[in-house]
């Protein structure tokens, strides 16, 4: 299996316009998390959903911010309008029922930097 | 709610050396416990992990961790860093959403 996918692996853009980042689970894998890293609040988990269905988004920041989950095979999570702040690492990964025990497989990252 | 917290943000070892990271949790019940590392520029890879059974477990590039109840922690040990282990490390609970510490910074001193 190719691992988790994640694209782009960088993305510059000017402040006010909308990002689109994209993530392609494991195969078979039921749960998919996204998760941001910055210097000043660490590893943040925004939302996971289960059966391509949202299940906690109570970590997504601002009504800015949205995730979809189309399929089993792949996800977005969109930023419209973006702000400098949201400058950061993006990381999505995915699990299956009844593996939490083996630890979630993570993508390389997504790094935004809004200007 | 479970948690980790890594007291350590910077430890500074020589090659060679021996390493000790610290984590210690708070769960209720046995906690599924992680520990990745995270090379600059680079995505989360996991070292080791721990569930039940021994307390000692071991990991990838020559990493163990030993997980201690009574302390509430999972400190992970190499015996002899190498230069490539300058990396930030995470130790990290699971309880369906995978929580982690705030990450210690390991750099390697020649």
């Amino acid at each position: 299996d190719a691992g988790v996918i994640q694209s782009p692996r960088h993305e510059v853009t000017e402040m006010g316009q909308e990002v689109t980042l994209r993530c392609k689970p494991i195969s078979g894998h039921d749960y998919l998390f996204w998760y941001r890293q910055t210097m000043m609040r660490g590893l943040e988990l925004l939302i996971y959903f289960n059966n391509n269905v949202p299940i906690d988004d109570s970590g997504m920041p601002e009504d800015r911010f949205s995730a979809k989950m189309p399929n089993a095979s792949f996800s977005t999570l969109k930023i419209q309008p973006s702000e400098p702040r949201d400058s950061a690492v993006y990381f999505c990964a995915s699990i299956l029922t009844g593996e939490f025990y083996a630890g979630y497989t993570f993508g390389s990252g997504t790094r935004l930097t809004v200007v | 709610a479970q948690s980790v917290t890594q007291p350590d943000i910077h430890i500074t070892v020589s090659e060679g050396a021996s390493l000790e990271l610290r984590c210690n949790y708070s769960y209720g019940a046995t906690p599924y416990l992680f520990w990745y590392v995270q090379s600059p520029g680079q995505g989360l890879q996991l070292l080791l992990k721990y569930f039940s059974g021994d307390t000692l477990v071991q990991g990838i590039k020559g990493f163990e961790a030993e997980f201690k109840r009574s302390q509430s922690s999972f400190n992970l040990r190499k015996p002899s860093v190498h230069w490539s282990d300058a990396a930030e490390y995470f130790c990290a609970v699971i309880d369906y959403k995978l929580s982690f510490g705030a990450g210690t910074t390991v750099t390697v001193r020649a």
